[in-house]
Order: structure tokens, then sequence, then C-alpha cells
């Protein structure tokens, strides 16, 4: 399985936009990037996912960097509520799916100060 | 809409005793997941389903079981627990892949088990 690179930990302000960087230089072609969070004591939920044009939904956007190997999912205004640990993951959908894992890793824990 | 539905919510169970955690989607979502989350290690894959009738192992699959018998069911059994299965356990649910398109996953709040 393709791997990603987050930084362990960020901190952010209320109000203020968050940008949490994701490195995955061996990505492949069938590759999709997913973004997930898991707030304290809960189960992970998804946030947004995308191939190569950037994304946009009501909770964040992701900006695709040109040559794939590394994306940023950006949170514009962060709420205290936003405070979690966030995973970036490679989802292949070669194959009809017999690869269609989601592999975690240690993700990146934001706090958001008020 | 329910989701995904995990039970018990949390359980004390003796070493050595017999236990299937439950997870039940309404999705009629093909790919189904089991995840142990251990704190300082995060989630880790214990066993996945593609379809009903089919299942797979994960990274730590051992002590473990599964069965998908049909769509909606992906039971999780440990035939005899051991402490170091005390963890949080996790079922997810996701479609497959729609022709070349990713698509997102569902889980559940998670099991708290703990084995004395």
């Amino acid at each position: 399985d393709a791997k990603t690179t987050q930084p362990n930990s960020m901190e952010s302000n209320e109000e203020e936009p968050v940008h949490l960087p994701c490195n995955h230089s061996t990505i492949s072609g069938t590759d999709y990037i997913h973004w997930y969070r898991q707030l304290p004591s809960q189960g992970p939920e998804y946030v947004i996912h995308g191939l190569t044009s950037n994304v946009n939904n009501r909770m964040a956007s992701l900006a695709i960097a040109e040559d794939r190997k590394s994306s940023t999912l950006i949170l514009h205004r962060a709420t205290l509520r936003d405070a979690a640990v966030y995973y970036c993951i490679l989802r292949d959908v070669s194959g009809g799916g017999s690869n269609y894992k989601l592999t975690f890793g240690k993700g990146t824990l934001l706090t958001v100060n008020p | 809409i329910a989701g995904i539905t995990q039970a018990p919510t949390s359980q004390i169970l003796a070493a050595g005793r017999r236990m299937t955690l439950r997870c039940t989607q309404d999705m009629r979502h093909n790919a189904m997941y089991w995840y142990r989350q251990d704190l300082g290690l995060g989630l880790r894959l214990i066993h996945y389903s593609n379809t009903a009738g089919t299942t797979g192992k994960g990274e730590v699959p051992d002590g473990y079981s599964v069965s998908r018998a049909n769509t909606d069911d992906f039971p999780l059994t440990l035939a005899s627990a051991v402490p170091s299965q005390t963890s949080v356990y996790f079922c997810a649910s996701s479609p497959l892949p729609r022709g070349q398109a990713s698509t997102e996953a569902f889980f559940g709040q998670g099991t708290r088990l703990t084995v004395v």
C-alpha cells in the first residue's frame, strides 16, 4: 500500500484557516487521496477525497499538487469542534476494488486554541 | 438512517472467553472492515470483506475471525480472548469503487473491549 507522511501535530487559533499537509511521493495513478478525521471518543468520519483536481465541500477544501505527490487539507475557519486527529489516506480503485482497503497512519493531531 | 451500528458499546471480558462483536449497516455497502485502535498505534485493519461471502486478512488478523453471510452484517469473533486484545474496535463500511470513482467510508461509534 502506498504510504503517506503527515506532521504529528499542528496548532491553530479559532476562526483562522488551517492547512494540513500530507506527502505521498509513491502514489500511483489509481490512488485517490482521502481525508478522514477522528474527534475525541468517536469513530473516524469522512472529510473529503480527490484524484487530481482540487475539491471543495461544506467541511473543507483539498488542494492536490500537480505531480500528486502531496496534498493539503484546508479548513477555512477553524472552530473548537475541528480539534481532532486528521488522517490522509490513499485508496486504490484499480481492479474493481480488489485492493480497496483503508489503511490509516498516525495522522495529525490538530489543536484549536480559543 | 442508522448507518452503522456496533454492539455492545463496551464490554469487560474474562480471558479465555469467546466474544462476538456485532456490526450491522443499512446502506447496502459491499465492503466492510474491522479495525482496532490502541493508544499510540492508531487504527489497524484486522479483517475486511469486499462482498458477501468473501473475507480477507488485514494487518493484525491473529486471534480474530470474521464471517460475511449477508451484505448487512459483519461480526468479529474472538475465539479465546487475551488481555492484549483490550482495545477499541471500529467497524466501517464503504461502497466499492463506482467505475474509477472512489467512495467514502462510514464508521461505527466503536466497541470498547477490556479483557481481564
